[in-house]
């Protein structure tokens, strides 16, 4: 299976800043997805990385808050942009084919 | 209702004891299922996946019940170092290749 390398592994951020997180895959995958994760709770879906074209976001998150890029099919990027302290979180991806995919390490994201 | 769901637990087990978590989801036409094991501050790792009737690796089988809408996950002969959070996911219906999780279910597998 695949393996994800995702950076940065954590940040603190000051509010109304931006970040990029990246994940390169070590082949070439069908698909890849970001996920935020809260402490103790589940994954929520944010968007799927479509390669060179726009990712397709879930209810209730936006492409000018969450802007994504996927350029070729080991690579994604995700930007958190004007963050405010309710972004604080574990960001990760995902990627793979549809026989199961696997998971980036994450980034913590605090935002002050 | 969410389209995946399970017991959060915490089930709290000794070692060598047998235990099993259910998750149900809403979509019918749901074709293929994960489990997941997401050890604390960690990224989830696939554990196991459910096409048909069921899987077994192991101390782990897991099962698919089409007609009541649930995946199972069994887990023999518990060990220290299974306590973890188990999640399990849908593919869903809409072949768009996104997978849906459930909240989790917690397992701590005590001396």
């Amino acid at each position: 299976s695949a393996v994800i390398s995702q950076k940065p592994s954590r940040d603190i951020c000051q509010r109304g800043t931006s970040l990029t997180i990246q994940c390169q895959v070590d082949s070439q995958v069908t698909m890849m997805f970001w996920y935020r994760q809260q402490p103790g709770q589940s994954l929520t879906l944010i968007a799927t990385a479509n390669q060179g074209s726009e990712a397709t976001y879930e209810s209730g998150f936006v492409i000018d808050k969450f802007p994504i890029s996927r350029p070729n099919l080991t690579f994604s990027t995700l930007t958190v942009s004007n963050m405010s302290p309710e972004d604080s979180s574990i960001y990760l991806c995902s990627g793979g084919e549809d026989y199961g995919y696997t998971f980036g390490s994450g980034t913590r994201l605090t935002v002050v | 209702r969410k389209e995946v769901e399970q017991d959060p637990g915490p089930f709290n087990v000794p070692e060598g004891a047998t235990v099993a978590f259910n998750c149900t989801y809403s979509n019918s036409a749901s074709q293929s299922f994960f489990w997941y094991r997401q050890d604390c501050r960690k990224e989830p790792k696939l554990l196991m996946s459910v096409y048909s009737s069921g899987n077994e690796d192991g101390r782990f089988t897991a099962q698919l019940n089409r007609a009541s809408q649930y995946i199972s996950l069994l887990i023999r002969d518990s060990k220290l170092s299974d306590s973890a959070t188990y999640l399990c996911a849908s593919h869903g219906s809409s072949n768009t290749g996104k997978l849906i999780f459930g909240q989790g279910t917690t397992l701590q597998v005590k001396p």
